[in-house]
């Protein structure tokens, strides 16, 4: 069964500062996606970032980049000049395309930006 | 358009209730899933409709669990019998399956279930 690990329960950053958040996966799997949600307390998931597994190439959105290593199966999210609104709940997801597309989910890091 | 609804926005029970959470998906979209999340959790897939094949229902806890899709739109969530380890917020999500197995999941803003 694939899993998904989120070491870190809780990050802070300084406004307008760089902040990582990590993610490691589990799987037999050579085709997935890998994604990062936003949940801020309205509870609404946002998707932040996609990136398909066969594609070398780091996704990037705007502030928003991440360093996916898939031989290692990593998948860290970099947050860059971070806004008070980046404040939230961030959730690394893994669906296996053949899979019936359900996300599996770790379990969360809680980002706090300080002035 | 409109995106996912869900409601109620939070609901109250005792022990022993069967509840309804009803979804609203966002029209047009062919796939619809709902995840549980509990305090402190991440989210836990229940159950998955696509189109009119028939549902994926590996996820849902236990028989007191069942789900609706009618018309290939709105889904209800019914949990009968509550049991206070039922609490948790129950989050729907639909999406649109494309070519090549692309597709982004796009989420309600939940339903928190309290079961005293």
């Amino acid at each position: 069964a694939q899993t998904v690990t989120q070491s870190q329960p809780e990050m802070s950053v300084q406004e307008a500062e760089t902040v990582t958040l990590s993610c490691t996966y589990d799987t037999s799997e050579s085709d997935y996606y890998l994604f990062w949600y936003k949940q801020p307390p309205s509870r609404q998931m946002i998707l932040v970032i996609r990136q398909e597994a066969y594609k070398q190439q780091n996704a990037t959105e705007n502030r928003f980049s991440v360093n996916f290593q898939k031989a290692a199966k990593s998948f860290s999210l970099k947050i860059s000049d971070s806004q008070l609104g980046d404040a939230a709940m961030y959730f690394c997801a893994y669906r296996f395309t053949g899979g019936g597309n359900k996300l599996t989910f770790g379990t969360g890091t809680q980002l706090k930006v300080e002035l | 358009g409109a995106g996912v609804s869900q409601s109620p926005s939070n609901k109250v029970t005792e022990k022993g209730k069967d509840v309804e959470l009803r979804c609203d998906p966002i029209s047009g979209h062919t796939a619809l899933y709902w995840y549980r999340q509990s305090l402190g959790q991440g989210l836990e897939f229940l159950i998955y409709f696509q189109g009119n094949s028939a549902p994926d229902k590996s996820g849902l806890p236990s028989d007191r669990f069942s789900a609706e899709r009618t018309g290939g739109s709105v889904s209800t969530l019914t949990i009968q019998r509550t049991q206070q380890e039922d609490s948790a917020v129950y989050l729907c999500a639909s999406s649109l399956l494309l070519a090549g197995g692309q597709e982004t999941q796009y989420f309600g803003p939940g339903t928190r279930l309290l079961v005293l």
